[in-house]
């Protein structure tokens, strides 16, 4: 069981907009910054969103990040069949003194 | 242009050890905390084992903690992971990953190098 719970599944149609979301505790999410990860198939992971809601250069504007309390979700709008992959969250943990990864969501564009 | 190359993987059996590296250019190695992080086949990420740029903080996942060990060699620019008491649930990808401060964004990532432990 990973620390950080998300949804293992979530899909939509191109052009629409999705949500998954990302559940820790007060040692995790709620004291450290939220991080997102994208892996498309067969690739490394690549950083989506740093700082809770920050896009490095070159991610898109369709991608969002936000953060409530011990609780974090990434927003895709606009769908794209290229956006197929699987998402990660992640945070550092002061209780683990270490990152813990949510276990992962795996999207579908239908 | 940044790149993170991992190497040393492959096929070892149960109980046996392995030595991970990770050579990285394109940027200051000596001023970013390195990471390690696995994937089994077919499931998701798990942080392994980071070190602060000099060395200083190392910081280790319970699963590994007292079989793994993680260094640096600055002058080298690369980042090792020694692996003991080898077992099969350390089947995975294993990834080199930097970040700015310990607990900063995992930024750049190498492509991995598979690490399996049968008999």
């Amino acid at each position: 069981q990973s620390v950080l719970a998300q949804p293992p599944s979530a899909s939509g149609t191109p052009g629409q907009r999705v949500t998954i979301s990302c559940s820790g505790s007060n040692s995790n999410i709620e004291s450290n910054y939220v991080y997102w990860y994208q892996q498309l198939p067969g690739t490394a992971p690549r950083l989506l969103i740093y700082r809770n809601d920050q896009r490095p250069s070159g991610v898109p504007d369709r991608f969002s990040g936000s953060k409530s309390g011990t609780s974090a979700s990434l927003a895709i709008s606009g769908l794209r069949s290229d956006d197929e992959g699987d998402y990660y969250c992640e945070a550092w943990d002061d209780s683990l003194s270490g990152r813990v990864f949510g276990g992962g969501t795996k999207l579908t564009v239908l | 242009e940044v790149q993170l190359v991992e190497s040393g993987g492959g096929l070892v059996k149960p109980g046996g050890s392995l030595r991970l590296s990770c050579e990285v250019s394109g940027f200051n190695f000596r001023t970013f905390t390195m990471n390690w992080v696995r994937q089994a086949p077919g499931r998701g990420l798990e942080w392994v084992s980071s070190i602060s740029s000099g060395s200083t903080y190392i910081y280790y996942a319970d699963s590994v903690r007292g079989r793994f060990t993680i260094s640096r060699d600055n002058a080298k620019d690369s980042v090792y992971l020694q692996m003991n008491t080898l077992r099969a649930e350390d089947t995975a990808l294993y990834y080199c990953a930097r970040d700015e401060c310990g607990s900063c964004a995992l930024d750049s990532w190498g492509q991995g190098t598979q690490v399996t432990v049968s008999s």
